[in-house]
């Protein structure tokens, strides 16, 4: 099936600085979503991304959805310690018909040095 | 905010017996999802329904077994639990819509984490 290759796995940085992560794929996708899961909690939806070259802000974080509809991008400026977390990008893949479930990357594990 | 609530949130019990995970949605979303994720690492579709009455099971193979009889709950059910059960579940909805991948937007529950000893 289609795969989304998240990178980087893991980034470990200081208190106000910036954050850069990506996800791409072999295949086109028509949407993509980050989420962010803190420590034992389910993932929670930040941005979605719903056209190619959208480019899309939610306070800190910002996220666009390629041209190529291959690859998004998630940044997060001036960051602190509660954006420690992982963070996945998904996007939906046919399953079945018209059907669709959700492809989720491996995630990228951020922790915030204060 | 999402309204997906997920019972129990933490769980420890002894191999051989038999567990039920709850998952319920206020949203009335057609589409539900069950995915295990072991600390740090992916997320694995165990489960989805697209409705009453439906049931498929996801990429990993699980013993668990679901059902789907009311619209807003979504049990799963492990009959005999087992050490390598031991993860943590996280329950999801979405919409059923027309406009097809649109739709994906997956709200996820708190997640249970189940420790089988």
């Amino acid at each position: 099936g289609q795969q989304l290759n998240q990178s980087p796995q893991s980034m470990f940085i200081q208190e106000g600085e910036d954050v850069s992560m990506n996800c791409t794929s072999s295949s086109i996708f028509n949407t993509w979503l980050w989420y962010k899961q803190d420590p034992g909690e389910g993932p929670v939806l930040l941005i979605a991304l719903y056209k190619a070259g959208e480019l899309t802000s939610n306070g800190r974080l910002t996220a666009q959805f390629g041209i190529t509809r291959k690859d998004s991008f998630l940044n997060i400026s001036a960051s602190i310690p509660s954006d420690v977390g992982i963070y996945f990008c998904a996007g939906p893949t046919i399953s079945g018909g018209s059907n669709y479930k959700l492809t989720f990357g491996k995630g990228t594990l951020l922790t915030v040095n204060p | 905010e999402a309204d997906i609530y997920q019972t129990p949130r933490y769980l420890v019990i002894g191999t051989g017996k038999k567990i039920t995970l709850e998952c319920s949605q206020t949203m009335g979303h057609d589409k539900m999802y069950w995915y295990q994720q072991d600390p740090g690492m992916e997320l694995h579709l165990i489960h989805y329904s697209y409705g009453v009455n439906s049931t498929e099971k996801g990429d990993l193979s699980s013993e668990s077994t679901v059902s789907r009889i009311r619209t807003e709950h979504f049990p799963l059910t492990l009959e005999s639990a087992r050490p390598s059960h031991t993860s943590q579940y996280l329950c999801a909805s979405s919409e059923l819509g027309t406009s097809g991948s649109l739709q994906e937007t997956q709200y996820f529950g708190p997640g249970t984490r189940l420790l089988v000893l």
